[in-house]
């Protein structure tokens, strides 16, 4: 049981590329959720999804996309990178509303 | 705004000390409440939760928290604290009918000097 896991653990992109950032849950999770963490500020929800085939806006969701093809899996992508997306991202998921959430290890995003 | 914010943005203490992080939340509705610690390097992990009953929550590693709802704060506890406790503290709120969102706190970075 790997509970929630990310990758990539690093990356360094230029400015104006993409990427995607993989969350895989093994717990059956129905909620899944996108973070960024950035000094000072706490983690932001990003995008989060209720369901499989279901996404939705969070806090600060400009610049980026997600999909939830499969229930396991959260996808999280940056079309055009910039360096305001620097930033630690957590994925977590849920099993139900207003439970506590699990924690991935993170994705350390740099931008140049 | 619903919003969570965390008084004591970093706190240096020696071992043995008492500890106590402020949190308060910014709405008066039925609220979930959490205390996350993240270790350096580490992702975030839940110290403990408060959903209804006894106001006072005992989590892992002798951390407790009091839900005080006429002053809408949820503060994080422990009697005497171990270098191992260095590590950035969250308060987290699921508001009732917010689709489980979590809301965190800026943070609060915790230094145990041996």
């Amino acid at each position: 049981n790997a509970g929630v896991t990310q990758t990539p653990k690093f990356r360094v992109l230029k400015t104006g590329q993409s990427m995607t950032l993989l969350c895989a849950q093994d717990m059956n999770h129905e909620y899944m959720y996108w973070y960024r963490q950035d000094p000072g500020m706490g983690l932001r929800l990003i995008h989060y999804s209720v369901g499989e085939g279901t996404t939705a806006k969070g806090e600060v969701p400009d610049g980026y996309n997600v999909s939830r093809l499969k229930k396991q899996n959260f996808l999280l992508g940056l079309e055009s990178a910039a360096p305001s997306q620097t930033s630690v991202y957590f994925c977590a998921s849920s099993s139900a509303l207003g439970l506590g959430q699990y924690f991935g290890p993170g994705t350390r995003l740099t931008v140049l | 705004a619903q919003s969570v914010s965390q008084h004591n943005h970093h706190v240096i203490l020696s071992e043995a000390a008492s500890l106590e992080l402020g949190c308060n939340y910014s709405y008066g509705g039925t609220v979930n409440l959490f205390w996350y610690v993240q270790y350096p390097g580490q992702h975030l992990q839940l110290l403990l939760k408060y959903f209804s009953g006894d106001p006072l929550v005992k989590g892992i590693k002798g951390f407790e928290a009091e839900f005080i709802k006429s002053k809408f704060s949820f503060n994080l506890r422990k009697p005497s604290v171990q270098w191992s406790d260095t590590a950035e503290y969250f308060c987290a709120v699921i508001y009732s009918g917010n689709t489980g969102k979590l809301i965190f706190g800026q943070g609060t970075t915790l230094q145990v000097k041996p």
